[in-house]
């Protein structure tokens, strides 16, 4: 199972806005609406801020936006913020019902 | 509150065995679906294992298969995961992550994400 494209990095001053994209394949991203973003600060677990494309768990700002076309999922962070910087990856469900994830994108707040 | 503590991180030889151990508490343990992921040093997160509520249905990643095994106890709230023939490569940090819903009624269909994680526990395999 290969993993989902991401762009290794993305930056943004504060107050803007940016999107980054995940890309995948008709056995997964393609298949099912079940793209998941997962945000990572250093040393710290995982954290699911998006499900399901576009869905956002309680608790998670608004500044925090999915969407999918085709075989591409993106992720839109608003109103860029200090502590938005983190590591942030995709996830998908598969054909074979396993999980794969995006190698992972470096946001930095300018 | 829905808590996972993992446990059982060692350092290990190329070739041994090791079994990880995750704790579970403030949720019904018995109909969420649990996974394994894990982190090598500064790299990428990787999908490892996933086992279903009644622990039924077992799916595992290509790299681990035939030598991982997941496991659950329902009656202790507790996930397991057997590895046995370690590789210098299965170094990384080993969360425990929940399983969105077996149904989730804003979609309609199950939850494939992972909703809930573990602090993690560290395997080095080294010699």
């Amino acid at each position: 199972q290969s993993a989902l494209t991401q762009p290794a990095s993305v930056s943004g001053s504060p107050g803007q806005s940016i999107t980054f994209s995940c890309t995948g394949t008709s056995s997964d991203v393609v298949g099912y609406n079940s793209v998941s973003w997962y945000q990572q600060h250093p040393g710290k677990a995982p954290k699911l801020i998006i499900f399901d494309v576009s869905n956002r768990p309680s608790g998670v700002s608004n500044r925090f936006s999915g969407s999918k076309s085709g075989n591409t999922a993106s992720l839109t962070i608003s109103g860029l913020q200090a502590e938005d910087e983190a590591d942030y990856y995709c996830s998908s469900y598969t054909i074979n019902y396993t999980r794969v994830f995006g190698g992972g994108t470096k946001v930095t707040v300018l | 509150e829905v808590q996972l503590v993992e446990s059982g991180g060692a350092l290990v030889e190329p070739g041994g065995s090791l079994r990880l151990s995750c704790a579970a508490s403030g949720f019904t343990f018995s109909t969420y679906g649990m996974n394994w992921v894990r982190q090598a040093p500064g790299k990428g997160l990787e999908w490892v294992s996933y086992i279903s509520s009644s622990g039924t249905a077992v799916y595992n990643a290509d790299s681990v298969k035939g030598r991982f095994t997941i496991s659950r106890d329902n009656a202790k709230n507790s996930l397991y995961l057997q590895m046995n023939s370690l590789r210098v490569e299965d170094t990384a940090m080993y969360y425990c992550a929940r399983d969105g819903p077996d149904y989730d009624p804003l979609t309609g269909y199950p939850g494939y994400y992972f909703d809930s994680w573990g602090q993690g526990t560290l395997v080095t395999v080294s010699s």
